[in-house]
């Protein structure tokens, strides 16, 4: 069975600094993954998408993530910083290639950004 | 594009009414998702349409949930009779179909039930 673990609830930086969220996954096969955000009283937006191309993804607003296989991980990044961050990020993993048979969310990650 | 249309944006009801929400899927998107995210329990997935035919319903909580797609433009979900612990916001979301692709969301709707 596939799983997600986002390792920290409540990530809070200063503005400038770099950005760090984990996100762990357990799939039975090739997953694609991914991250959205959530801004407070919106819906889901796609921040980026791993599906088995390049292992380095870039998304929007400057944000990265890296899909090691080894570790199961895809942690996201960002190099500073900015108050528009701050908001909900969820991680992503699907192991359907055909269908949407499970997609599984994470709990969630809150950033906040500190002035 | 004009994106996942979701209506109402805020719906407050008193328990025991039906409610309707309303979603109006991207244009060529064939898959449809009824999400529910709360506090407590984060984001659920209640039903899972393809082509217009539910895939997945093992997450309708009750019978007093329905859902339905009568065609690849428009899609309901129902609560009857609602209850104050339906109280969440309900997504909407759509995609092409493939389990790579990723999923679009509306913004969603406020449900209070009191």
């Amino acid at each position: 069975a596939q799983s997600v673990t986002q390792l920290d609830s409540h990530v809070s930086v200063s503005e400038g600094t770099p950005v760090l969220l984990r996100c762990n996954y357990s799939s039975s096969y090739s997953p694609s993954l991914f991250w959205y955000v959530q801004h407070p009283n919106k819906g889901l937006q796609l921040l980026l998408k791993y599906t088995s191309a390049a292992t380095l993804v870039k998304g929007i607003n400057g944000f990265e993530a890296e899909f090691k296989k080894s570790e199961t991980s895809f942690h996201l990044t960002k190099p500073s910083a900015h108050m528009s961050d701050a908001a909900e990020y969820f991680c992503v993993v699907s192991d359907g290639k055909t269908s949407y048979d499970k997609v599984i969310f994470g709990p969630g990650t809150s950033l906040s950004v500190i002035p | 594009d004009a994106g996942v249309i979701q209506s109402p944006r805020h719906e407050v009801t008193e328990m025991g009414q039906e409610v309707t929400l309303r979603c109006k899927p991207i244009s060529g998107h064939n898959s449809l998702f009824w999400y529910r995210q709360t506090m407590m329990r984060g984001l659920e997935l209640l039903i899972y349409f393809n082509n217009n035919v539910p895939i997945d319903d093992s997450g309708m909580p009750e019978d007093r949930f329905s859902a339905k797609m009568p065609n690849a433009s428009f899609s309901t979900l129902k609560i009857q009779p609602s209850e104050p612990r339906d109280s969440a916001v309900y997504f909407c979301a759509t995609a092409t179909g493939t389990g790579t692709s990723p999923l679009h969301f509306g913004n969603g709707t406020r449900l209070t039930v009191t």
